[in-house]
């Protein structure tokens, strides 16, 4: 069955640093995958997606990800974080019908000044 | 832009009462759906629907239903709260039919507290 493991609960990052959330998948075929940030009280906003092609893309708000099939990992990165960047991050992949995003357990991450 | 709208962003209800969670959404997309978030689990499927009268089991729908009549409108009932059942709901959308992977649209989310 299709999962996605997100390893990091909580991280903090200085503002002005740059940010790296892990994301491991497991699927059979070629994933369609997803990094959603959801802000405090707030629902799900879409950052970016992978369908083919490029193994790396550009999302809103200077977000980028990396999807690297031998490590079945799709990392999302920002060279430099903001305080607004203070959220929950959520990796996702649809299951092997297309029917539904399955989704990892959340990082939260925090921004210190 | 799309819109998924959940009609309430809290709710207070007893055990025992049927709920009804209400999400309509404005782009005519196909799909909907129902999520429950709850800390340390992220987000778990409860249904979704693919077209008008139609539903499918998500990976935890005990406990609940769902209703679309309507192609904007998915409905959330809970057929007699218990606390357990106290938990964020997020509705959400996609354009086009099974199989066709697109993005999901979420609403702002609806919390549940079941006293």
């Amino acid at each position: 069955a299709q999962s996605v493991t997100q390893p990091d609960i909580h991280i903090t990052v200085s503002e002005g640093a740059s940010l790296e959330l892990r994301c491991n998948y497991s699927y059979g075929a070629t994933p369609y995958l997803f990094w959603y940030v959801q802000s405090p009280g707030q629902g799900l906003q879409l950052l970016l997606k992978y369908f083919s092609g490029d193994t790396l893309v550009q999302g809103i708000k200077g977000f980028e990800a990396e999807f690297k099939r031998s490590q079945s990992s799709f990392n999302l990165r920002k060279p430099s974080v903001h305080w607004s960047d203070a959220a929950e991050y959520f990796c996702a992949v649809f299951n092997q019908a297309g029917t539904a995003l399955i989704f990892g357990k959340g990082t939260t991450l925090s921004v210190s000044s | 832009d799309v819109k998924v709208t959940q009609s309430s962003r809290y709710l207070v209800k007893r055990t025992g009462e049927k709920v009804f969670l209400e999400c309509v959404q404005d782009m005519d997309h196909e799909n909907m759906f129902w999520y429950r978030q709850d800390p340390g689990l992220g987000l778990r499927l409860i249904y979704f629907s693919y077209d008008v009268k139609m539903k499918e089991k998500g990976d935890i729908p005990e406990g609940y239903s769902v209703s679309r009549e309507k192609k904007e409108r998915f409905s959330l009932i809970l057929e007699s709260a218990s606390t357990n059942q106290t938990s964020m709901y997020l509705c959400a959308s996609s354009a086009s039919g099974q199989g066709n992977y697109s993005p999901l649209h979420f609403g702002n989310g609806t919390r549940l507290t079941v006293t």
